[in-house]
C-alpha cells in the first residue's frame, strides 16, 4: 500500500546532542511538510518542500533544518535540541494539484 | 494572521448518539477544508473533506457541511462507536501552489461512552 513511513517511531536524544528524524514515502507525491505536535495541541508546520523549493515558516527557529535528496525521502535536523523541543514530530506529504495531506505515524521525540 | 476556532475541546455522548464539532475559519480566500482523526500515539488521518464549490458531503457516518457565507464548517458523526473516540481536528487551507498550507483548529477530544 502506498503510504508516509517515519523513523524511527521513538527517538530519545540528549541535551543539545543533534537528532535527524526521517520520512519517506511511497505517494510519489511532490509536497513534503513536516510538523511539529506538542501534547494536546494542534499540528504546528515549521517547513515545506514544494519539489526541491524549501519553504521556511516565519517563526520556525534556526535550530531546525531540512533535507530533501530526492522525490522519496525528506529529512528534519534539530541541531541542538532542548527540553522545549520534546514532542511528536509529523510528517505529511500532498499533490500540488490537490490540497490532500497525508500523514505519517509520527516521531514522538525526547530530550533528556 | 489566519486562524481557525474549533468547539467544543471536548465532547462526550453516548454510543449511538450523534457528534457535532464546529469550525469557524478568518481568511476568505480558504477553499479546502479537510476533517482528520488523530488516536493516541498516531499521526492524523484524512477522514473527510470538503470544497468551497459544495455545501455538504457525507460518507457514510460522517458528514461534512459548509457555510462559506458565515466562514463555518462542520463534522457530523451519526450512530457514534467506541472506535469512534478520538481528537478530531478541522483545518482550512490558505495560499497557492508552492504557498499552500493548512491552519488546523485546536482539537477536540471526542469521547463515547459505551
Amino acid at each position: 500500500d502506498a503510504m508516509v513511513i517515519q523513523n524511527p517511531r521513538y527517538q530519545v536524544t540528549q541535551f543539545g546532542k543533534p537528532v535527524t528524524l526521517s520520512c519517506s514515502q511511497t505517494l510519489n507525491h511532490n509536497v513534503m511538510y513536516w510538523y511539529q505536535q506538542k501534547s494536546s495541541q494542534a499540528p504546528k508546520l515549521l517547513f515545506h518542500y514544494y519539489d526541491k523549493d524549501f519553504n521556511n515558516e516565519a517563526d520556525t527557529p534556526d535550530n531546525f533544518q531540512s533535507r530533501r535528496p530526492n522525490t522519496s525521502f525528506c529529512f528534519l535536523d534539530i541541531r541542538s535540541p532542548g527540553l522545549g523541543d520534546a514532542a511528536m514530530y509529523l510528517c505529511a506529504t500532498s499533490m500540488d494539484s490537490s490540497y490532500e495531506q497525508y500523514f505519517g505515524p509520527g516521531t514522538r521525540l525526547t530530550v533528556t | 494572521g489566519e486562524n481557525v476556532e474549533q468547539h467544543p475541546s471536548t465532547l462526550s455522548v453516548q454510543e449511538g448518539d450523534s457528534a457535532v464539532i464546529k469550525c469557524t475559519y478568518s481568511d476568505s480566500a480558504s477553499n479546502y477544508f479537510p476533517w482528520y482523526k488523530q488516536e493516541l500515539g498516531k499521526g492524523p488521518q484524512l477522514i473527510i473533506d470538503i470544497r468551497s464549490n459544495v455545501g455538504e458531503k457525507k460518507d457514510q457516518r460522517i458528514a461534512v457541511t459548509l457555510n462559506k457565507t458565515a466562514k463555518h464548517f462542520s463534522l457530523h458523526i451519526t450512530e457514534t462507536q467506541p472506535e469512534d473516540s478520538a481528537v478530531y481536528f478541522c483545518a482550512a487551507s490558505i495560499g497557492r501552489g508552492a504557498t499552500n498550507k493548512l491552519i488546523f483548529g485546536t482539537g477536540t477530544l471526542l469521547a463515547v461512552q459505551p
